[in-house]
């Protein structure tokens, strides 16, 4: 069964400084993965996905997430957050063929000025 | 574009009434979805919609009906609300409806529309 683990609730960062929002997945065969934000609300916007290919990928608003076969991982990061940043995070994970999208519980990112 | 739109946006229902949640698409996509969001707990799958015609059951079915009235429109039904059905409820569509040699929709990014707040008493 497919499932996503995203271990922290909060996460708080000071402005310019890096960012970590963490996931960790279980799915059968080759994962797929994505990131999602939701700004107070609004419906969740896309950020970015890992499909297959290079594991760094780059998605909007300077986000990107490493993926890491061996450590079932897929951490969203950011060189240097902005307070806009702020919002709820969610990883997601696909299976080949599959029409669900598991979410994970959602990580809340707090940018301190 | 408009992407996806939802209506209403919020709702308040007594115990046993029913209601209808509208959702629709203007970016010609083939599969469309509808979740409920609940804190602590993600979003997680009512019922989802692969084309025009078909509809399958997701994670959480018990309680609801969905419509998928064309390749447009795929609404969500609640004949008795229930206090536990209390939640955001969000609609979303991805271009790809086969599943195919390609993985189908789950490569594919889901569009959300803007929720619907429902709250039962």
């Amino acid at each position: 069964a497919q499932s996503v683990a995203q271990p922290e609730d909060q996460v708080n960062v000071a402005e310019g400084n890096p960012l970590t929002v963490k996931c960790t997945y279980s799915v059968s065969g080759n994962p797929y993965l994505f990131w999602y934000v939701q700004y107070p609300n609004r419906g969740l916007q896309f950020l970015l996905k890992y499909i297959t290919g290079d594991n760094l990928v780059k998605g909007s608003y300077g986000f990107e997430a490493e993926f890491n076969k061996s450590q079932t991982s897929f951490h969203l990061k950011k060189p240097s957050a902005l307070v806009s940043d702020s919002a709820l995070y969610f990883c997601a994970v696909s299976a080949f063929s599959s029409y669900k999208l598991i979410f994970g519980s959602g990580t809340r990112l707090l940018v301190r000025p | 574009n408009a992407g996806v739109t939802q209506t209403p946006k919020f709702q308040v229902l007594k115990t046993g009434q029913s209601m209808t949640l509208q959702c629709a698409q203007d970016m010609n996509h083939n599969s469309m979805y509808w979740y409920r969001q609940d804190p602590g707990m993600g979003l997680r799958l009512i019922y989802y919609s692969a084309s025009e015609g078909t509809t399958d059951k997701g994670e959480v079915p018990n309680g609801y009906n969905v419509s998928r009235l064309n390749k447009r429109e795929f609404s969500l039904r609640l004949e008795s609300a229930a206090p536990s059905q209390t939640s955001v409820y969000f609609c979303a569509s991805s271009p790809k409806g086969d599943r195919g040699p390609s993985g189908g929709p789950s490569t594919d990014t889901q569009y959300f529309g803007p929720g619907t707040r429902l709250t039962v008493l």
